[in-house]
């Protein structure tokens, strides 16, 4: 089975400082994951991925997320948080040795950066 | 490409009343997907397509709910009848075929019964 935790509901932040929002899963092949992030009353937009290779992803915006295997645990960062990064971040993934195109979404973590 | 195209953006009906969420997937992705969103389940998927053959309905919550993809370029979401609890914002997303590959959403159709 496959499953996304994401184990805060909410992560505030001061803007200027880092901001880390977690995720972990479980698969039972080899991991795809990506992270989404949803502004209010707009649709989820893609940020970054993980298929492969180096462990440190970068992706829109300033984010990146570091793919730990043995943590399972794939963490959305930024150095620098800024007001507009305020929304909800989706983390998902994907079984790559499956067939099947569907994303496993975890709960998402509503992302409040204040001045 | 002008992205996933969704209508209407916002749908109000009372109950009993028939909805039709329609759909329009980017140009050449393979896959279609159907969402719900709501506070208290947050995304669900209910059901997706694959070179326009329905795959994995089992996230649909009744026999009220049916989609239908005719052509590679539209899909629908119908909801007969519909009920208050249906309330929710209804996404559409669409991918290539490769399962590196991310999904794209539309801007979703905020559907109220009332």
């Amino acid at each position: 089975a496959q499953s996304v935790a994401q184990p805060e509901d909410q992560v505030n932040v001061a803007e200027g400082n880092p901001l880390t929002v977690k995720c972990t899963y479980s698969v039972s092949g080899n991991p795809y994951l990506f992270w989404y992030v949803q502004y209010p009353n707009r649709g989820l937009q893609f940020l970054l991925k993980y298929i492969t290779g180096d462990n440190l992803v970068k992706g829109s915006y300033g984010f990146e997320a570091e793919f730990n295997k043995s943590q399972t645990s794939f963490h959305l960062k930024k150095p620098s948080a800024l007001v507009s990064d305020s929304a909800l971040y989706f983390c998902a993934v994907r079984d790559g040795g499956s067939t099947l195109g569907r994303l496993y979404f975890g709960r998402g973590t509503q992302l409040t950066v204040w001045p | 490409d002008a992205g996933v195209i969704q209508s209407p953006r916002h749908e109000v009906t009372e109950m009993g009343q028939e909805v039709t969420l329609r759909c329009k997937p980017i140009s050449g992705h393979d896959y279609l997907f159907w969402y719900r969103q709501t506070m208290m389940r947050g995304l669900e998927l209910l059901i997706y397509f694959n070179n326009n053959v329905p795959i994995d309905d089992s996230g649909m919550p009744e026999d009220r709910f049916s989609a239908k993809m005719p052509n590679a370029s539209f899909s629908t979401l119908k909801i007969q009848p519909s009920e208050p609890r249906d309330s929710a914002v209804y996404f559409c997303a669409s991918s290539f075929h490769g399962a590196e590959d991310e999904q794209y959403f539309g801007p979703g159709t905020r559907l109220t019964v009332t």
